[in-house]
C-alpha cells in the first residue's frame, strides 16, 4: 500500500498561472479531503468528497476547484494563481466520514509558492 | 462558529522535562477529539478521544478528554529531541464530514 500520494512535492507558479495538484489513494477510501496549511497556522479545509462524483466546499474554497471521477483520485485545480495561495497543501483520505469516527490518513504535502 | 484553540502556541524545553499541551473547543454536536504530531511533513495520528476521563497512552505520550469543561490535554513525559514537532488538535462533529483543526503547538526539545 502506497497510502496517500501527492504530486508534485514542490512547485513555483507565477501569478495568473494554472496548475493541478494530484492526489491518489490506494486504500479504497470513500472520503477524500484537501487542506492548506499556512505558516504557523492549523490546517484549513478547502474541499472534500464523500465518494466518486460528489464534492463539497470546505472553509476556504475560493480560487480552487476539484473533481472526483474515480474513488482513487482527487485532484485540486488552481485556475489563476495568486500570492495568497502560497501554502503547503495536504490531501487526506478516510474510509468513512468523520461521523463514522474514521481516522484520516494524510499525504506528504505539496509546497506551492506563487510569485 | 465552531472553533478549536490550542495553547501554548510554542514551547521550548530540555530533554527529560514533562510537557502538557492544551486543546479547548467550542463546537456543535461534538463527536471526538484527535491529536496529531506533525514533524517535517504530513501529520501522523496519535490519539482519538471520545469519552471523558479515560486516559489513552502510547509510550511516553498520554491524553485525556473532559467533555464537561470542553478540553483535552496531551502529556509527554521524559521528553526527547525526537518529540520536537507541531502537535495538532482536531475535533470532529456528528452529522458533518469535516475535522476542525486548532493552530497547533510547536514543541522544541533541546538536549
Amino acid at each position: 500500500n502506497a497510502g496517500v500520494t501527492q504530486t508534485p512535492k514542490f512547485r513555483i507558479l507565477k501569478i495568473g498561472q494554472s496548475m493541478t495538484l494530484q492526489c491518489a489513494q490506494d486504500m479504497n477510501h470513500n472520503y477524500m479531503y484537501w487542506y492548506r496549511q499556512d505558516p504557523g497556522m492549523g490546517l484549513k479545509l478547502i474541499y472534500y468528497s464523500v465518494g466518486a462524483g460528489i464534492t463539497d466546499k470546505g472553509e476556504v474554497p475560493n480560487g480552487y476547484n476539484v473533481s472526483r471521477s474515480t474513488t482513487e483520485d482527487f485532484p485540486l485545480r488552481l485556475e489563476l494563481a495568486a500570492p495568497s495561495q502560497t501554502s503547503v497543501y495536504f490531501c487526506a483520505s478516510s474510509y468513512a466520514g468523520t461521523s463514522g469516527g474514521s481516522e484520516q490518513f494524510f499525504g506528504p504535502g505539496t509546497r506551492l509558492t506563487v510569485l | 462558529e465552531d472553533k478549536v484553540v490550542q495553547s501554548p502556541l510554542s514551547l521550548v524545553v530540555h530533554e527529560g522535562d514533562t510537557v502538557t499541551l492544551n486543546c479547548s473547543y467550542e463546537v456543535t454536536n461534538f463527536r471526538s477529539l484527535l491529536w496529531y504530531k506533525q514533524e517535517k511533513k504530513a501529520p501522523t495520528f496519535l490519539f482519538m478521544l471520545t469519552s471523558s476521563g479515560i486516559e489513552k497512552k502510547s509510550g511516553r505520550l498520554s491524553s485525556i478528554l473532559d467533555k464537561k469543561e470542553l478540553f483535552s490535554i496531551l502529556n509527554i513525559t521524559a521528553t526527547q529531541t525526537g518529540d520536537s514537532a507541531i502537535y495538532l488538535c482536531a475535533v470532529e462533529c456528528y452529522n458533518t464530514d469535516k475535522l476542525i483543526f486548532g493552530t497547533g503547538t510547536r514543541l522544541q526539545v533541546f538536549p
